[in-house]
């Protein structure tokens, strides 16, 4: 069973249109974070969220953290063909880290 | 420049043949973790340390052994490697719970 849980699991879009990526638990995590990983590379951390409610901009890139710290959104805005990849969420979890499944996103140009 | 080095990146070996993937990072981080990537199973955590001498289990430790003699190594050994454990290997470090920075892989395969 995961203890996180990521949809969509694939999503294919035009460039430019605006997308939203969920992650989600039954359980508390006292941080969460977004990474995104290339074919054959490791994953790259975007961002870490630990406030309940917390809102963070990386540019097109908008993250969210549920005010009870079980879930996270990541919403693009104007996705661009460099925007393709697989996108992970990861929590803590006691003292450990746990991932998401992953969204594979494909951007076309 | 900050990261996580991991060798070699691509390793081919046979059934049986001891190796071992180094890992090193020079952020000083005091948790670093292996993991494996497979299609359709994501990362599975294979050992972690939260710190130099300590070790923990991850969900997939059969056939791995792992030692954090210094803080900065992490390496991951297969004592007799089968085919099963052909895989992509990533090492990652962090400070405590802010998130990690991976290696750039290792793409394994046991013949």
């Amino acid at each position: 069973t995961q203890l996180l849980e990521q949809s969509p699991q694939f999503l294919s879009i035009q460039e430019g249109e605006n997308l939203t990526v969920y992650c989600n638990s039954s359980s508390v995590f006292s941080s969460l974070q977004w990474y995104r990983q290339e074919p054959g590379e490791g994953p790259v951390l975007l961002v870490t969220v630990v406030t309940g409610g917390e809102v963070k901009k990386l540019k097109r890139l908008t993250f969210q953290f549920g005010d009870a710290r079980k879930d996270s959104s990541l919403h693009i805005t104007a996705a661009q063909t460099g925007d393709t990849g697989l996108y992970l969420c990861a929590g803590n979890y006691g003292q450990n880290f746990v991932f998401g499944p992953g969204t594979r996103l494909s951007v076309l140009p | 420049e900050a990261q996580v080095t991991q060798n070699p990146r691509y390793l081919i070996t046979v059934t049986g043949k001891k190796l071992t993937v180094t890992c090193s990072q020079n952020m000083n981080h005091e948790y670093m973790s292996w993991y494996r990537q497979d299609p359709g199973l994501g990362l599975r955590q294979i050992y972690y340390s939260m710190n130099v001498e300590v070790t923990d289990k991850g969900d997939v430790p059969e056939g791995y052994k792992v030692s954090r003699k210094e803080k900065r190594n992490f390496p991951l050994i297969l004592e007799s490697p089968s085919p099963n454990q052909t895989s992509l290997y990533f090492c990652a470090s962090a400070p405590a719970s802010y998130g990690y920075t991976f290696g750039s892989g290792t793409r394994l395969t046991v013949v």
